[in-house]
């Protein structure tokens, strides 16, 4: 159960879009439309942005969309906004019948 | 509104044993899988472990095989989580999530509660 890849960091200024990356392979990104995104503030529980690689809960702004390609999801943020700065995480169903989070990217807001 | 409220954590010798539990309201419980899922002190997340709705199916990450069972109780509307022969590496805090409704995807977690593995 390896951990997915995603980038350590990534930033962008106020209104720009970022993406982000997380890599992983045929028994689990790429077997399954199961990935999810997560936000996470300091100190505060994950909060769900996507589910079912490109589906946004109820309440989630259309800011954020995910998508996915062979082995790897992804998640853009358009109109990056101050209170995007967090720590975002990927997560997919597996062929274990198990669950696999990524490492984790912290974006910063420039 | 949903609330998931965990409780049982504390500090606990390597080797020694606790029982969390995870606390739900707000939602019909026995409809819902469920999951714990843990967040070492300043690292990611880690999917820890899973249990259906109707606790038929439970499955672990292969850090907590054999040592860590789950077990829900739906009369009493609470998940739990009993974690024996702990070692440093279990320190984290430790969250229950909820499942989406018929899909995968935390959409509810709890406050979490840190359990600390120490002499």
């Amino acid at each position: 159960q390896s951990a997915l890849t995603q980038p350590a960091s990534v930033s962008g200024s106020p209104g720009q879009s970022i993406t982000i990356s997380c890599t992983g392979t045929s028994s689990d990104v790429g077997g399954y439309n199961y990935v999810s995104w997560y936000q996470q503030h300091p100190g505060k529980a994950p909060k769900l942005l996507i589910y079912g690689v490109t589906n946004r809960p109820s309440g989630v702004s259309n800011r954020f969309s995910g998508s996915k390609s062979v082995n790897t999801a992804s998640l853009t943020i358009s109109g990056l906004q101050a209170e995007d700065e967090a720590d975002y995480y990927c997560d997919s169903y597996t062929s274990s019948n198990t669950r696999v989070f990524g490492g984790g990217t912290k974006l910063t807001v420039l | 509104e949903v609330q998931l409220v965990e409780s049982g954590g504390g500090l606990v010798q390597p080797g020694g044993s606790l029982r969390l539990s995870c606390a739900a309201s707000g939602f019909t419980f026995s409809s819902y899988s469920m999951n714990w899922v843990r967040q070492a002190p300043g690292k990611g997340l880690e999917w820890v472990s899973y249990i259906s709705s109707s606790g038929r199916s439970i499955y672990y990450a292969d850090s907590v095989k054999g040592r860590f069972t789950i077990s829900r109780d739906s009369a009493e509307n609470s998940l739990y989580l009993q974690m024996n022969s702990l070692s440093d590496e279990d320190t984290a805090v430790y969250y229950c999530a909820r499942d989406l409704y018929g899909a995968y995807g935390c959409d509810h977690w709890g406050q979490g509660i840190l359990v600390s593995v120490s002499s």
